[in-house]
């Protein structure tokens, strides 16, 4: 069964610096999103893209944050410059219309140090 | 706006029992409903959705939901919890003329007891 992948599944990271977390969608999903999870808190919406741009955001991402889909496959999120509160698990996810359901990938846990 | 609500932190069942996980939504709109678990380091997996026709969901693993408009409810059940099914569940709703996006409940820890 196809699944949505993510890596690293952790990174540590000094406050300051830039990080990239890499997520492979399911290959003919077209919608991508990132979300995060501080832990013990609820998964909270960061970005959405669909058709190579973003087509919704929510007010945590900020300008310290982009995303890209570089070469068709991966979809990344990167932040220019973390802070210790960007620690969190960030989950991918894709879908392959609009009304269905999302597939989630296992998370990559970032600690900023 | 949209909103969801999950009560309960945890709930507690012992093996074999009936189990109930508790989600109320707001939504301006129709409501498209959906409820994943999360198994330890792993990410969130859909087990099941409602967005139109008969309000008895059923999905993956024995789970169902039932939708109840008038309550404004859309609570998860089990007619027989195995240990498991212990794993962290979020509900989730998005109004179906509004945004993609769906809002995520808190989670409910679910634990199982042998």
């Amino acid at each position: 069964e196809p699944e949505v992948t993510q890596t690293p599944s952790h990174q540590v990271t000094q406050m300051g610096q830039e990080v990239i977390l890499r997520c492979v969608p399911i290959s003919n999903h077209l919608y991508f999103y990132w979300y995060r999870q501080i832990l013990g808190q609820k998964v909270e919406f960061l970005v959405s893209f669909y058709n190579n741009e973003i087509s919704e955001k929510s007010e945590i991402f900020d300008d310290q944050f982009s995303v890209e889909r570089p070469d068709g496959s991966n979809f990344t999120l990167k932040i220019r410059s973390t802070k210790l509160e960007d620690s969190a698990m960030y989950f991918c996810a894709s879908k392959v219309i609009a009304d269905n359901e999302q597939f989630f990938g296992p998370g990559t846990r970032l600690t900023v140090l | 706006a949209q909103s969801v609500a999950q009560p309960e932190d945890q709930v507690n069942v012992a093996e074999g029992n009936p189990l109930t996980v508790k989600c109320t939504y707001s939504v301006s709109g129709n409501p498209y409903l959906f409820w994943y678990v999360q198994y330890p380091n792993r990410g969130l997996q859909f087990l099941l959705k409602y967005i139109t026709g008969d309000n008895l969901v059923k999905g993956s693993y024995g789970f169902e939901a039932e939708f109840n408009k008038s309550q404004t409810s859309f609570h998860l059940k089990k007619p027989s919890a195995l240990v498991s099914d212990s794993a962290l569940y979020f509900c989730a709703v998005r109004d179906g003329g509004g945004s993609y996006i769906p809002t995520f409940g808190r989670g409910t820890s679910l634990i199982v007891h042998p």
